[in-house]
Formats: C-alpha cells, sequence, structure tokens
C-alpha cells in the first residue's frame, strides 16, 4: 500500500515569514499533485509536478518534486492571511491514473 | 467556470438504509471519481469510471456500493445499507482524459451522516 505523510499537520505562523511543507513515501509516484481545501468545499488543484526534481512556481509558491519521485514540498515565501487553508499532497501511481493517495494534509494558519 | 455539483450537501440517514448520493460533473468530462474523507482521516479514492463502467475501485468499495451514470448527466453513488463507519465527507469528482495534465475537478462533497 502506498502512504505519503505530510509534515508538519499544523502550522501557524505570522504574515511575512516562510515556511515549508513536506510529502514524503517510501514509494515513487509518477506524479504529485498538490491541493488546497478551503472550509465546506472539495480540494482545489493547485499544481501538478511529473519530474523528478521539477520545480514549479505559482506566484509565492514553490513546488519541488524529488529527484527520486518519492517525496515533494511546497515552500511559501513571505506568507499572508490569505495563505491560510488546508494543504493536501497526493500522489498518482501509474502514469497517466487518477487514482489519487492523499496525504493527511497540512492545515496552515498564517496570522496577521 | 464550469464546475461539478453535488446533492445534497448534507444527507442523515439511519444505519441498514439505501442513501444514493449525486453528483453533475462538468459536462465534457468523461472520468468520473468517487472520494471519501472520514473525518479527521486522509481522502481516499473508492471508484473510478469511464464509458458507463468501474475503470478501478479500491478495497473500499465493497458490494455495498454501486456507481450509475443514469442519464448522461448525474452520476450517483448508491449505498445499499450503511453503516456507522460510512459517514464521512463523499467528494464526486470528474476529468476529461486519464492522465496528469487532466486535473481532477472536485465538487463540494456531500457529508453522510449515518446514525
Amino acid at each position: 500500500t502506498q502512504l505519503l505523510e505530510q509534515s508538519p499537520q499544523f502550522l501557524s505562523i505570522q504574515e511575512g515569514e516562510n515556511l515549508t511543507v513536506y510529502c514524503n513515501s517510501s514509494s515513487v509516484f509518477s506524479s504529485l499533485q498538490w491541493y488546497r481545501q478551503e472550509p465546506g468545499e472539495g480540494p482545489v488543484l493547485l499544481v501538478t509536478v511529473v519530474t523528478g526534481g521539477e520545480v514549479k512556481k505559482l506566484k509565492r509558491l514553490t513546488f519541488q518534486f524529488g529527484d527520486a519521485r518519492k517525496d515533494s514540498s511546497l515552500h511559501i515565501t513571505a506568507a499572508q492571511p490569505g495563505d491560510t487553508g488546508l494543504y493536501l499532497c497526493a500522489g498518482a501511481s501509474i502514469q497517466g491514473a487518477q487514482k489519487l493517495v492523499f496525504g493527511q494534509g497540512t492545515r496552515l494558519t498564517i496570522n496577521p | 467556470e464550469p464546475e461539478v455539483t453535488q446533492t445534497p450537501s448534507h444527507q442523515v440517514t439511519q444505519m441498514g438504509q439505501e442513501v444514493i448520493l449525486r453528483c453533475v460533473p462538468i459536462s465534457n468530462h468523461l472520468y468520473f471519481y468517487w472520494y471519501r474523507q472520514i473525518l479527521g482521516q486522509k481522502v481516499e479514492f473508492l471508484v473510478s469510471f469511464y464509458n458507463n463502467e468501474i475503470s478501478e475501485k479500491s478495497e473500499i468499495f465493497d458490494d455495498q456500493f454501486s456507481v450509475e451514470r443514469p442519464d448522461g448527466s448525474n452520476f450517483t453513488l448508491k449505498i445499499r445499507s450503511t453503516k456507522l463507519e460510512d459517514s464521512a465527507m463523499y467528494f464526486c469528482a470528474s476529468s476529461g482524459g486519464w492522465s496528469y495534465n487532466s486535473p481532477l475537478h472536485f465538487g463540494n462533497g456531500t457529508r453522510l451522516t449515518v446514525t
């Protein structure tokens, strides 16, 4: 069974600080996705990383896929209160497959 | 922007009763999915559906569960005889393709409470 472990599960920091969320597994994934989920809503895709070592940037968010495609990180620079939310990583085990394995999520709170 | 809609938003049922959760996927999407999230736990894959048949299902998706696309627009999940442990948020999703560059679009979920 493939597992994705996210850390930390909870993170509360001040506005303007930087942070990194980690997503780790002993399994190889063909792609890894990061989602953001607001209360009462479904997950919304932020980014998909596919190639080992790939780095993608989305404004102040930087996503990296590990060289071995077993881990990923989300780095937020100069966090803002609007970044507050639940961040989920999800891995796809077969090329093109949409049977995603989710991490348990990181609940991020940015304090003004 | 097109979205996946789910009804009802909250369903309360008694143990042993049948429930049907409804979803309207994005209109030009061809692949459909159900995921669930038990409170405090990870989002889990239940089933994927394409061309009017199940493509893949998880161990959770036993004989008590079934899916159907009855009329070309709706996509339903039926739980035949609900158990307490079926209480969860159920998310429907759809995608235009099977590859990673056809992202899943999730609905806002149906919270199922089994009493």
